[in-house]
């Protein structure tokens, strides 16, 4: 089992609409969570963290669910320039701070 | 941009060689990562290096090494390249404690045939 789990999608969103999706995490011990982005053919990009009690950044806003172990990526009023390949991350400091991703989670906004 | 640059953007290799990548890290940073991602998966760590030490490594065989330079440049080095490691091969520098914000680089496309 992968340590970190995204469904692939694609999630064809139309514009305007909102869009969620989750991610699964199996270590428990993972203390810090994150959302990055990665457009085609590109470098992967910090979206936002994602706190115990939730957290919003303009139109995005993740959710931590430690108990059932996952996290969540809510996009409201979704924009042609949101699509993308959205990775979930967890961070273990007892691992050196390794960064752990996701096999991400694609998103297209359509017209 | 971040301010992480990468070299070569691609490369083509043959099976059995060896390959030198290079990155820079952004100005400040003093931890660099490495990650191997595969086409339609995240990408994967290798290692990372903080103060010219490996300070951590993924699952990855001893083929596979690296160096970190006093100016936090690094490289990453593979050798008896495998067709499976055709991969975009992604650096990441950051600040020892915040190593969970890291800033990519590009990548170099590697290409094994």
């Amino acid at each position: 089992r992968k340590e970190v789990e995204q469904d692939p999608g694609p999630f064809n969103v139309p514009e305007g609409a909102t869009v969620a999706f989750n991610c699964t995490y199996s270590n428990s011990a993972s203390q810090s969570f994150f959302w990055y982005r990665q457009d085609c053919r590109k470098e992967p990009k910090l979206l936002m963290s994602v706190y115990s009690s939730g957290n919003e950044d303009g139109r995005f806003t993740a959710q931590l669910n430690r108990a059932s172990q996952y996290i969540s990526l809510l996009i409201r009023d979704s924009k042609l320039s949101d699509s993308a390949t959205y990775l979930c991350v967890v961070n273990r400091v007892a691992a050196g701070n390794k960064l752990t991703f996701g096999g991400g989670t694609r998103v297209l906004v359509k017209p | 941009e971040t301010g992480v640059t990468q070299s070569p953007t691609h490369l083509i290799k043959t099976r059995g060689q060896q390959v030198t990548l290079r990155c820079s890290s952004q100005s400040g940073h003093n931890t660099v990562s490495w990650y191997q991602q595969a086409l339609g998966q995240g990408p994967q760590f290798i290692f990372q290096y903080y103060r010219e030490e490996e300070n951590g490594r993924g699952n990855f065989p001893p083929r596979f090494s690296g160096l970190q330079f006093p100016n936090y440049s690094s490289e990453l080095n593979v050798n008896a390249l495998e067709l499976d490691d055709s991969a975009l091969y992604l650096c990441a520098s950051s600040i020892s404690g915040r190593a969970y914000e890291q800033y990519f680089g590009p990548g170099t496309r590697l290409t094994v045939t």
